[in-house]
C-alpha cells in the first residue's frame, strides 16, 4: 500500500530554470494538496484540487502551477524558479470516510533553489 | 488572526511521562476537523489523530488522545507514557467546512524525550 508517493525527493534548481513535481496517490481518494513547509513555520497551502477536474489557489499561489491529470495524480509546476521557492514541498490527499477524515501526506521534496 | 495557535516552541519529557502539547484554534464554522500530525526529523508528516467539531466524545489512537475542549477552542493532545522515539515536532491542523478544504497548520511544537 504505497499511500501517497512523490517525486524527485530532492533536487537542486538554478534561478530561472522550471521542473514540475509529481504526486499520485492510490486510495481513491477525492481531494489533494500541494503544501510548502519553510524553517520554523508550519505547512502553508500552495494548490489544492477538491475533487478531479477542479484545482483552487490556497495560501501561497504565486509562482507556481497545477494540473489534476486524473483522480490519483497531482502535478506542481515551477515555471521560473526563484531563491524563495527554495522549500520542502509536501503532496497530500484526503477522503471523508463515514465520520472520519482521512488525510494522508506524501513523504516531501526538498528543493533548492540557487 | 492566527487560526491555530500552538503557544509551546518546545517541550522536554522524561520518559514514562505524559505530556499534553497544546492547541488553540479560531473558527466561527459549526462543521471544521482538528488534526496532529507528528514530524520527526526525517521530514515525513504522519497522521495521528483526529477529531470532528460534532464527535461527542474525545479521540483516541492508542497512546494518543485528544482533549478536546470545544467552549475554550482548545484540543490538546496529550501523550501517555512517552517514548524516545516521540521525539520530533508536532503540528495542530483544523479544515474548516466541507471535507474538500485543506488544512490550515499552527507553527508546531517541537517536543523532546530523554531517558
Amino acid at each position: 500500500n504505497a499511500g501517497v508517493t512523490q517525486t524527485p525527493k530532492f533536487q537542486v534548481l538554478k534561478t530561472g530554470q522550471s521542473m514540475t513535481l509529481q504526486c499520485a496517490q492510490d486510495m481513491n481518494h477525492n481531494s489533494m494538496y500541494w503544501y510548502r513547509q519553510d524553517p520554523g513555520m508550519g505547512l502553508r497551502l500552495i494548490y489544492y484540487s477538491a475533487s478531479e477536474g477542479t484545482t483552487d489557489k490556497g495560501e501561497v499561489p504565486n509562482g507556481y502551477n497545477v494540473s489534476r491529470l486524473n483522480k490519483r495524480e497531482f502535478s506542481l509546476r515551477l515555471e521560473s524558479a526563484a531563491p524563495s521557492q527554495t522549500s520542502v514541498y509536501f503532496c497530500a490527499s484526503s477522503e471523508q470516510r463515514g465520520r472520519k477524515l482521512e488525510q494522508y501526506f506524501g513523504p516531501g521534496t526538498r528543493l533548492t533553489v540557487t | 488572526a492566527q487560526k491555530i495557535t500552538q503557544t509551546q516552541p518546545g517541550m522536554f519529557v522524561q520518559e514514562k511521562e505524559a505530556v499534553t502539547l497544546d492547541c488553540t484554534y479560531d473558527t466561527s464554522d459549526p462543521s471544521y476537523g482538528l488534526f496532529w500530525y507528528k514530524q520527526p526529523s526525517s521530514g515525513e508528516m504522519i497522521f495521528l489523530i483526529y477529531q470532528g467539531s460534532y464527535d461527542q466524545q474525545n479521540a483516541t489512537e492508542g497512546r494518543y488522545s485528544l482533549n478536546f475542549q470545544k467552549a475554550r477552542k482548545s484540543a490538546n493532545l496529550v501523550i501517555s507514557a512517552s517514548q524516545l522515539g516521540d521525539s520530533a515536532m508536532y503540528f495542530c491542523a483544523m479544515r474548516e467546512g466541507q471535507a474538500g478544504t485543506a488544512l490550515i497548520f499552527g507553527k508546531g511544537t517541537t517536543l523532546s524525550v530523554s531517558s
